[in-house]
This record gives structure tokens, sequence and C-alpha cells, in this order.
């Protein structure tokens, strides 16, 4: 049973270019989050996505970002008009219908580790 | 405001000797607690979690943590380190209706022989 898969692992981008990042949630989980990890910090949340649905996006910068989950295919993270600060490791995870049973638990990719020169 | 608290940037343990990881929380409700363990370039694997019941609870690679409610604290142990758990440690609450998940800023670990 795969992972969660994102792609692509390392991304390098000058600024001003836009920036799109997949995420593959594990089989049978339906939910997938976004999570981005700055230079010595912990990761903090960003948008939280069903299929064709964005649930939670409190963590999403108000300007440049956007994710969506479409019906097919990958979660896709889009980072437009990158600046240097928008250097990070961003990681997907992903989970079943969370329930109190389930404990929801969360699943994580390896990351894409996005720099921008 | 929900926070999680992870005091130790760094530790430095010998190979064979115990380990503690501090973790303490801020949430408004019952809280969910984990604790992620993350290699150099890779991504976080579930070490263990805490939903309710038990307030000990056992995980993968030997490690076990304590949920003490009146000390908002889910603290992370090992009674013998391996060269192989050098890596950086996160602890994390959540549950709420939109199951996010907040962290701590990480427990760096490094064993030495």
């Amino acid at each position: 049973n795969a992972g969660v898969m994102q792609n692509p692992r390392h991304l390098v981008r000058r600024r001003g270019q836009e920036a799109r990042l997949r995420c593959s949630p594990m089989k049978g989980h339906s939910h997938v989050y976004w999570y981005r990890q700055l230079p010595e910090e912990g990761l903090k949340f960003m948008v939280y996505l069903q299929k064709e649905n964005i649930i939670d996006e409190s963590g999403m910068p108000k300007e440049r970002f956007s994710a969506e989950f479409p019906k097919e295919g990958p979660s896709i993270l889009r980072i437009q008009q990158v600046v240097r600060g928008d250097s990070a490791a961003y990681f997907c995870a992903s989970s079943p219908l969370p329930t109190r049973d389930r404990g929801y638990e969360q699943y994580f990719g390896p990351g894409t580790r996005l720099t921008v020169t | 405001a929900q926070s999680v608290t992870q005091p130790d940037i760094h530790i430095t343990v010998s190979e064979g000797a115990s380990l503690e990881l501090r973790c303490n929380y801020s949430y408004g409700a019952t809280p969910y607690l984990f604790w992620y363990v993350q290699s150099p370039g890779q991504g976080l694997q579930l070490l263990l979690k805490y939903f309710s019941g038990d307030t000990l609870v056992q995980g993968i690679k030997g490690f076990e943590a304590e949920f003490k409610r009146s000390q908002s604290s889910f603290n992370l142990r090992k009674p013998s380190v391996h060269w192989s758990d050098a890596a950086e440690y996160f602890c994390a609450v959540g549950g709420g209706a939109t199951n996010k998940l907040i962290f701590g800023t990480g427990t760096l670990l490094a064993v030495q022989p």
C-alpha cells in the first residue's frame, strides 16, 4: 500500500515564477492537509481539503497561494509569483474521514523542498 | 490560544542511555496528542498517539509517552536509545473540527556512541 506521494521532491524557482506542488493521498484517504516547514521551525498548518471542497484555509497566506483537490487526480498547492520567503519544505498529509475511533491520524508524505533564487 | 511547547531544542544522549523529550500543550478542549519523528530530508513518521483511555501509550520503535492532564504534558520516553534514533522529534496536538495539527518547534536528538 503506497504511502502519501509528493512531487517533485525538490523544486527550484526564480523570483516571480509559479510553483506547483502535487500530493497524492494514501489509497482510501479522501482528506488532504498541507503544512509548511520553514527553516529551524516546526510545521505550520496551511489548508485542509476534501475532494472538490476546501474545509479550512485559515493557515494560507492571503495572496499568491491557492490549493485544490479535484475529483480526479492529486491535490495541488499553487504558489504564484514566488518570493525568497516562500523557500521552505511543504508537506502533504492525508487521512480517512476523521472520526473519534480512528483518532484523527494524519500520514505524511516526504515533502517538497522549494528553493526560490 | 492553542499551542505546543517543546522546551528543548537540542538534546544529546549516549547510546544505551534513557531518553525523555518534553512536550507541553495549551488546548481548549480534550486534546488529541501525537509524537512524530523526522529524519533528515524525510517526511514525518507517526510514533504514537493519545486520544483517550490509558494515559501511558506505547508506540513504535520502543517509544512510549505519558499524558498528564494536570501538567498539560505529553512527554516522550525511551529506556535505551539506539544510534538510529538520532532525528528530530515533533509533538503535535489536534482533533478539532477541522482536524488540523498544531506542532511544536521540535527537539533535535543526537546520539553519542
